[in-house]
């Protein structure tokens, strides 16, 4: 079926050192996995995302990997910054239009 | 800004009774979604509307109904409402394919 799990469910990290959180999906249709941060307040803004076909993907201090076979990509923070603290969300697409979410990583940045 | 409008932001109601949330899509974008977010079952999709049709269905609750209107501004209508639909409630908006969705920044509503 269509499920996203993802871990951990809290983060914290010294300022400039790396985050990275994981997610697993169970239906091999999924196809597309976006990530959204969310700050307090805010709706979910869309940061990073990545296709089925495509390894990684690099977008200055963030990173996306995903691993097909084992069913499980990752969100990579390098360097980070105290504006790095948010809510991290997973998703994934499985060949509908809707994308069913992970239930959020709430990542702190240490100063 | 995402460019997705949610009114109102703020919404405190009793029990049973019905409230309407309005959602104005980015300008172009055909497919508005609706999203529950509670503490505890993160961003629950509710229902999709493309072009004023809808085209799929979450786990939305009988009590809960969306239209999308001609001009592609959608409501989504909570009735007979009870404590446990206190959440946030979020619309997004895309241009069709159901990728790079585009949230508001919601309607948080608490039933007293």
């Amino acid at each position: 079926g269509e499920n996203v799990e993802q871990h951990p469910s809290t983060l914290s990290v010294q300022e400039g050192d790396s985050a990275v959180i994981k997610c697993t999906y169970s239906d091999s249709a999924s196809n597309y996995f976006p990530w959204y941060k969310q700050e307090l307040g805010k709706g979910p803004q869309l940061i990073i995302d990545i296709r089925s076909n495509v390894g990684e993907k690099k977008d200055q201090r963030i990173a996306v990997t995903l691993n097909k076979t084992a069913k499980h990509f990752s969100l990579h923070i390098t360097e980070t910054q105290p504006e790095d603290s948010a809510v991290y969300f997973c998703a994934g697409s499985f060949g509908n239009e809707k994308l069913t979410f992970g239930t959020g990583t709430r990542l702190t940045i240490i100063p | 800004d995402s460019g997705v409008t949610q009114t109102p932001k703020h919404l405190i109601t009793a029990t049973g009774q019905r409230v309407t949330l309005r959602c104005s899509p980015r300008s172009g974008d055909l497919s508005v979604y609706w999203y529950q977010q509670s503490l505890d079952q993160g961003l629950q999709f509710l229902i999709q509307y493309y072009n004023g049709e809808e085209r799929a269905k979450g786990n939305i609750l009988e009590r809960f109904s969306a239209q999308q209107f001609p001009d592609l501004h959608s409501e989504l209508n909570l009735s007979s409402l009870e404590l446990g639909d206190s959440a946030l409630y979020f619309c997004a908006s895309t241009s069709g394919t159901g990728e790079k969705l585009f949230f508001g920044s919601g309607t948080q509503l608490s039933v007293l």
